[in-house]
């Protein structure tokens, strides 16, 4: 069974420094990873995928993720945070056929003034 | 705006009711998806369309149905509604399997 992890609820970052959203996957096969933002009230909103290729991907809003097959992680990335990317993100996977994927829990992004 | 949309946006109705949520997936898009989102259990898969066929299915209860149209919209059926139910439902549509784009979502609150 795959599982996707995002071990911090809530990440705190100052506007204009570098963020990072944590997570990690199991799942058998090639994963296919996924990150996504929700802001209050919306439905969520793709950001970047990984599929195949180069380690590191990049999105919309800045915003980029690195695929690190030894360490099975997938976090997402931002040089210089704003406070309008406050917002909880999703970290997703699918694999070995199956297009159903499998959310984290989510992490809740707080950047202040 | 994601292309998708779900009708209605917030909905307020009684245990043991019955309520039907629409959807209509991005142009092109074939596949249908349903989801809930609450505090407690996060968002959880319940069905998946493809081209007017059951697909997938997840945490679905035997209390929701769901079909699709052959004009690819999706409606989610909920009967018997209870307290616990109350949560945002939505939708999503995906080219090839892969991304998914979600619709606003409707609010769904059993009193």
């Amino acid at each position: 069974a795959q599982s996707v992890a995002q071990p911090e609820d809530q990440v705190n970052v100052a506007e204009g420094n570098p963020l990072t959203v944590k997570c990690t996957y199991s799942v058998s096969g090639n994963p296919y990873l996924f990150w996504y933002v929700q802001y209050p009230n919306r439905g969520l909103q793709f950001l970047l995928k990984y599929i195949t290729g180069d380690n590191l991907v990049k999105g919309s809003y800045g915003f980029e993720a690195e695929f690190n097959k030894s360490q099975t992680s997938f976090h997402l990335k931002k040089p210089s945070a704003l406070v309008s990317d406050s917002a909880l993100y999703f970290c997703a996977s699918t694999s070995g056929g199956s297009y159903i994927p499998t959310f984290g829990r989510g992490t809740s992004l707080i950047v202040h003034p | 705006d994601s292309g998708v949309t779900q009708t209605p946006k917030h909905l307020i109705t009684a245990t043991g009711q019955r309520v039907t949520l629409r959807c209509s997936p991005r142009s092109g898009d074939l596949s249908v998806y349903w989801y809930q989102q609450s505090l407690d259990q996060g968002l959880q898969f319940l069905i998946q369309y493809y081209n007017g066929e059951e697909r997938a299915k997840g945490n679905i209860l035997e209390r929701f149905s769901a079909q699709q149209f052959p004009d690819l919209h999706s409606e989610l059926n909920l009967s018997s509604l209870e307290l616990g139910d109350s949560a945002l439902y939505f939708c999503a549509s995906s080219p090839r399997g892969n991304e998914q784009y979600f619709g606003p979502g409707t609010r769904l609150t059993v009193t």
